[in-house]
């Protein structure tokens, strides 16, 4: 059983468009992320969401829209892509609190290109 | 900004020889991670330590933490072949949950 899921995991597509990624985590964790790596690979984090609601947002700009229908799947639209969105995009998942460390489960990551 | 810092970038050894990797950041924590991520894949948890500890082991692992510094370091004992991956350092500034990592040390281990 897969612990954290991610679909596509390879997404190519032109500058404009728009596109989704999507992960599921089985793990009964409360808190999700999305991380970017890039080129270098640098990961930085983009958002998290605890029980659906949004908890971080580290500027990204607008044209990221995570959706969070449940506490199990988060979502990642990307609208108007651009060349400087191609990265790798990781969904990862936690169970914050006193009892917990905080360890990060990720995904197997989702390769964008934008060409 | 908050991300930890590996050092070095790149590190190339003989199988059976020990690897050390470190790790800076810029303010208080509370603990520290170290994941690994071989290539193509998502990052795997190795190993936590908290702001209050000084040394952790687990199997091959030896973690320190200098909270004074603002450093860690992780020793990989008696590497192997299979060792090869980028290893990341990850803080979390206390009582905000977020995880910052930096570009990672990537481990080249020759048999």
């Amino acid at each position: 059983d897969t612990a954290v899921s991610q679909t596509p995991k390879y997404l190519v597509t032109q500058m404009g468009n728009d596109k989704s990624i999507k992960c599921e985590q089985n793990l009964g964790h409360d808190t999700m992320y999305w991380y970017k790596q890039d080129s270098k690979k640098f990961l930085k984090i983009m958002f998290s969401y605890n029980n659906k609601e949004l908890i971080i947002n580290e500027t990204v700009p607008n044209r990221f829209s995570p959706k969070s229908p449940d506490k199990a799947h988060l979502n990642l639209h990307i609208n108007s892509l651009e060349l400087g969105d191609s990265a790798v995009y990781f969904c990862a998942s936690s169970q914050l609190g006193l009892a917990n460390t905080g360890e990060l489960f990720f995904g197997e990551g989702s390769r964008l290109t934008v060409l | 900004s908050q991300q930890g810092e590996e050092d070095p970038q790149a590190l190339s050894i003989q199988e059976g020889e020990n690897a050390t990797m470190n790790c800076s950041y810029k303010t208080s924590i509370n603990n520290l991670q170290w994941y690994r991520q071989n290539s193509g894949r998502g990052l795997v948890h190795l190993i936590l330590i908290r702001s209050n500890e000084r040394e952790k082991h687990s199997g091959r692992l030896r973690v320190t933490l200098d909270t004074s510094k603002k450093s860690s370091s992780m020793l990989i004992t008696a590497s192997r072949a299979a060792d090869t991956a980028s290893y990341f350092c990850a803080t979390d500034l206390y009582n905000f949950n977020k995880f910052y990592f930096g570009s990672g040390t990537k481990l080249n281990v020759k048999p």
